[in-house]
């Protein structure tokens, strides 16, 4: 089946403890992305990444990292983590996001509840 | 500074009849608009996109609408029905990055 899987799905910590959400896709997508939701400000692209080793600032960067050694897997770091990134993430893939399309349509993983303490 | 913007939070309507969901956007460089649905607990999921260069694509009972000198986007779901319950987004596409809107919550009642 094509997913894009997110781990943890909840995640509760305290602040400053680094922690990593992981992200894998089966579609050999090319593009992955990071997003949170947050009351209000519907989602905001946080970093991401045309191909391995090929990563972007999205919107909201500050306070998140990203790597993408392998095409499947895109992890989301928060090296210290602070109560205003409290959120729901969700992690999503493309084929690309050139020609429109199939190419830009972003399949979503079933997000992570995080919340800072 | 919001590039994407969806004014009504919530939207009801009957079983049946015509849902029309509306987004406006700020830059008339983006190159692809695209519809998301998300139920509750679950990721979003791609609805329907159209090009810069198209003012209309239909796929279905969705239909979505560019106007591009008012840059307005809106979607149309005809007919409504209950299992269209959910939180739309519109998203725009530049290059490489994505902006999403704050989301509209439909609701059709049976």
């Amino acid at each position: 089946e094509a997913q894009v899987t997110q781990n943890p799905r909840y995640l509760i910590t305290v602040t400053g403890k680094k922690l990593t959400v992981t992200c894998s896709q089966n579609m050999n997508h090319e593009y992955m992305s990071w997003y949170r939701q947050d009351p209000g400000l519907g989602l905001r692209q946080i970093y991401y990444s045309m191909n391995v080793e090929v990563t972007d600032k999205g919107d909201v960067p500050e306070g998140y990292k990203v790597s993408r050694k392998e095409k499947r897997n895109f992890p989301l770091i928060l090296e210290s983590p602070s109560p205003n990134q409290t959120s729901l993430y969700f992690c999503a893939s493309s084929l690309n996001t050139v020609g429109g399309g199939a190419h830009n349509e972003q399949f979503f993983g079933p997000g992570t509840r995080l919340t800072v303490l | 500074d919001q590039q994407v913007k969806q004014n009504s939070p919530s939207l009801s309507v009957q079983e049946g009849r015509i849902s029309i969901l509306n987004c406006d956007y700020t830059n008339s460089m983006f190159d692809y608009f695209l519809w998301y649905k998300k139920y509750p607990a679950e990721g979003p999921t791609f609805l329907i996109s159209i090009s810069s260069i198209k003012d209309k694509n239909e796929d279905g009972r969705f239909t979505v609408f560019l106007n591009k000198s008012a840059k307005h986007l809106s979607l149309h779901i005809v007919p409504s029905q209950p299992g269209d319950s959910a939180v739309y987004f519109c998203a725009v596409n530049t290059g490489n990055q994505f902006y999403f809107g704050t989301g509209t919550s439909l609701t059709v009642i049976p």
